[in-house]
């Protein structure tokens, strides 16, 4: 069975410092991976999306990069953060390229920025 | 930019009554409705994914209707339990084949024992 894993589940930052959180998507390959944000008061928004290995695209403008060296890994970056990038973080998997398939959700990351 | 409405944005109801709420979304460019059921501290989980005009589907006593030329989808619960409570989303897949999802703002549905 597939398994997505995200960590850190909680993280306190300081205005300015990096940001790396890391996704990782078990017993499937290929899969199509996204990055989504909850901001307080705000539905989940698309941040990044990849299709494949070093494929990456953005939806909005931010202050924040992704990135997927392998095919089953993906990370979400800052360089440094601003408080407006608190919020809670979702690492998401699909099976293939159909819009049809379920979109499965890794455990969130709580991001406070201090 | 695709705007998907849920309504309403907040349900109290009692244990036993059964309830609804509504996903609007612009009929254009449609593909699928993803329906999903978040509690708090943890992921969110599929309910269904439709994508046929008429759709109906069903997971217990979970079910759920799609009309695509009008633009809107219902959520049925019936016999509300307070394990139900949660924040119900659904969200707009468009025509294009990356899987990417608009969400709506959810309807958070608390069930009073």
């Amino acid at each position: 069975s597939q398994t997505i894993h995200q960590w850190p589940a909680t993280l306190v930052q300081p205005v300015g410092s990096p940001l790396s959180l890391e996704c990782t998507v078990e017993g499937t390959s290929n899969p199509n991976l996204y990055w989504y944000r909850q901001a307080a008061g705000r539905g989940l928004q698309l941040l990044f999306y990849s299709v494949g290995i070093g494929q990456i695209s953005s939806e909005v403008p931010q202050n924040l990069s992704a990135s997927r060296p392998q095919d089953r890994q993906f990370i979400l970056s800052s360089k440094k953060l601003l408080l407006s990038d608190s919020g809670f973080y979702l690492c998401a998997w699909k099976r293939g390229p159909s819009s049809g398939n379920t979109i499965y959700f890794g455990e969130g990351s709580w991001l406070t920025v201090v | 930019i695709l705007n998907v409405e849920q309504s309403p944005q907040s349900l109290h109801v009692q244990e036993g009554d059964s309830t609804n709420f509504t996903c609007s979304f612009p009929s254009s460019n449609f593909y699928a409705l993803h329906w999903y059921r978040w509690e708090t501290a943890k992921s969110p989980e599929a309910l269904f994914v439709m994508t046929l005009n008429g759709d109906e589907k069903k997971k217990g006593r979970i079910s759920a209707t799609l009309n695509t030329k009008e633009g809107y989808s219902y959520l049925y619960i019936k016999g509300s339990q307070p394990e139900d409570s949660a924040t119900y989303l659904c969200a707009l897949a468009g025509g294009t084949s990356y899987g990417k999802l608009t969400f709506g703002q959810g309807t958070i549905l608390t069930v009073h024992p």
